[in-house]
């Protein structure tokens, strides 16, 4: 149980052009859904949280206009990197946390998007 | 500030060499604290959630363990598979609003 899947695995862009990246939580209903960015050698670093239904909460230092998130439905959230650069190259990772009693307090993770800006 | 520090940055283990990876955290409304295993290029993997100082949870050849201001990964006997980045987070804040803050990490690599 609590499998959280992500699509695209990898993705090539141009610069300037924007980028969906889905994440889905594919057994439970996630209550709150959170992307992270991993640069190599480096652990995760939080950008945003959303709970379904209302705006995305972001980390300090993360433009909320260039990642836009939409957790539109208990099991999909989107992120969006719009006008892509290349320092926005990165590993992207979502995880999911449900309701109090489903999966606890633990978050489950997807397998991470790989974001290369050309 | 709440912070997590991991210890040691890489760690290399004959298969079979017993050995302990550390975190330390000094934070505020500690809410449970998550061991998760990351190998290259994939999303970590939950371990384990510990609450209370105290508290111990083993799974195969690893077991964590809690105090008021640290937690141990103590590997046992390890073998070549279980070469990854181990993650320490601590969870903050409350209800949907509680997040993580992850660790650098500790790198583990077991030779045969």
């Amino acid at each position: 149980g609590a499998v959280v899947s992500q699509h695209p695995s990898w993705v090539i862009c141009k610069s300037g052009t924007s980028v969906k990246i889905e994440c889905r939580s594919l057994d439970f209903q996630a209550t709150t859904m959170f992307w992270y960015r991993q640069f190599p050698k480096q652990s995760l670093m939080l950008m945003a949280t959303s709970n379904e239904g209302s705006k995305a909460t972001y980390e300090q230092g993360v433009e909320k206009d260039k990642f836009l998130i939409n957790h539109a439905s208990l099991t999909l959230s989107t992120l969006t990197v719009t006008s892509a650069h290349p320092e926005d190259s990165s590993f992207y990772i979502c995880s999911a946390r449900g309701a109090s009693g489903s999966t606890g307090s633990e978050q489950y993770f997807g397998p991470g998007t790989r974001l290369t800006v050309t | 500030e709440d912070q997590v520090t991991q210890s040691p940055e890489a760690l290399r283990l004959q298969e079979g060499e017993s050995s302990s990876l550390n975190c330390s955290y000094t934070v505020s409304g500690l809410r449970g604290l998550f061991w998760y295993r990351q190998d290259p290029g994939k999303g970590p993997e939950f371990l384990f959630t510990l609450y209370s100082a105290g508290e111990e949870k083993e799974k195969e050849r690893l077991k964590a363990t809690l105090t008021k201001k640290e937690s141990f990964l103590h590997i046992t006997a390890p073998k070549p598979e279980d070469s990854a980045t181990y993650l320490c987070a601590v969870h903050l804040g409350s209800g949907n609003t509680g997040k993580l803050i992850f660790g650098q990490g500790t790198t583990l690599q077991v030779k045969p």
